[in-house]
C-alpha cells in the first residue's frame, strides 16, 4: 500500500491569489492523479501527472488554471491559479498500487485539501 | 445518463442493520472500487473488484460484470461505519481513468 500526505489540509484564500498544493507518497508510483471534489459533488479528474512528462488534462482544466508539476516519483505539486469562489473544493491526489492484478490496481488517496475561497 | 449510478443516495440504519449500496454502470469496465470518505474528506479504498465477491471484515462487495452491477453490503452495521461510500469504474478503454458515482451517505444510529 501507499501513504499519500498533503499540504496544506486546509486554506481558505482570497479570490484572485494562488495556492500550491503539495502531494507527497511514501513510495515510488509512475502515475498520481489530481481529483476535485465539489461541494457536494463526487470526484472529478484533474489531470494524470507521470514523471518527467507534461500532466494530461481532462476536458474542462488547463494548464494555466492547474499547472501541476512532478520533479520525482514521489511528488506532486497542483497550483490553483487566479482563484474564485467557484474553486472552493477538496483537492485530492491520489497513486495506483505498483502490484496491478489482471483488473487493474487499487487506487490510494491522499487526506485531501479543503480550500474555500473568499 | 450517468454512466455510474449509485442508490441510495441517502442511507440511515438503525445500529446492527444489515446494509445494502448499490451501484449500476453503463460502460465497459475493467475493475470497480468500493471507496469510503469520512466527513473530514479523507478517502479508504475498501475493495477493487473485477469478478466475483471479496470479504473483508463486515463488509462484502459483489460484482456482476453481465449484469453490470455492484453491490456493497455491511453486516451488523455501527456508527463508526457512518461515511459516504462511493463507487468508482476503472474504464476498459482507459486503461486507469476511473469514473466516480455520486456517493452514498449512510448514517448508522445507536
Amino acid at each position: 500500500s501507499a501513504v499519500i500526505s498533503q499540504k496544506p489540509s486546509r486554506d481558505i484564500c482570497q479570490r484572485g491569489t494562488s495556492l500550491t498544493i503539495q502531494c507527497q507518497v511514501d513510495s515510488q508510483v509512475t502515475m498520481m492523479f489530481w481529483y476535485r471534489q465539489q461541494p457536494g459533488q463526487s470526484l472529478t479528474l484533474i489531470a494524470t501527472a507521470n514523471q518527467g512528462s507534461e500532466a494530461t488534462y481532462e476536458s474542462g482544466f488547463v494548464i494555466d488554471k492547474f499547472p501541476i508539476s512532478r520533479p520525482n516519483l514521489t511528488f506532486s505539486t497542483l497550483t490553483v491559479s487566479n482563484m474564485s469562489p467557484e474553486d472552493s473544493s477538496i483537492y485530492l491526489c491520489s497513486v495506483e498500487d505498483s502490484y496491478r492484478t489482471s483488473g487493474g490496481a487499487r487506487q490510494f488517496f491522499g487526506p485531501g485539501t479543503r480550500l474555500t475561497v473568499l | 445518463k450517468n454512466e455510474v449510478e449509485q442508490s441510495p443516495q441517502n442511507l440511515t440504519a438503525q445500529e446492527g442493520e444489515f446494509i445494502t449500496i448499490n451501484c449500476s454502470y453503463s460502460v465497459g469496465i475493467s475493475a470497480l472500487h468500493w471507496l469510503q470518505q469520512h466527513p473530514g474528506g479523507g478517502i479508504v479504498s475498501l475493495f477493487m473488484l473485477s469478478s466475483g465477491k471479496k470479504k473483508h471484515g463486515r463488509l462484502i462487495a459483489t460484482i456482476n460484470i453481465q449484469e453490470k452491477h455492484s453491490s456493497l453490503h455491511i453486516t451488523a452495521s455501527h456508527p463508526r461505519d457512518s461515511a459516504v461510500y462511493i463507487c468508482a469504474v476503472v474504464l476498459r478503454e482507459y486503461g486507469n481513468k476511473l469514473v466516480f458515482g455520486a456517493g452514498t451517505i449512510l448514517r448508522v444510529k445507536s
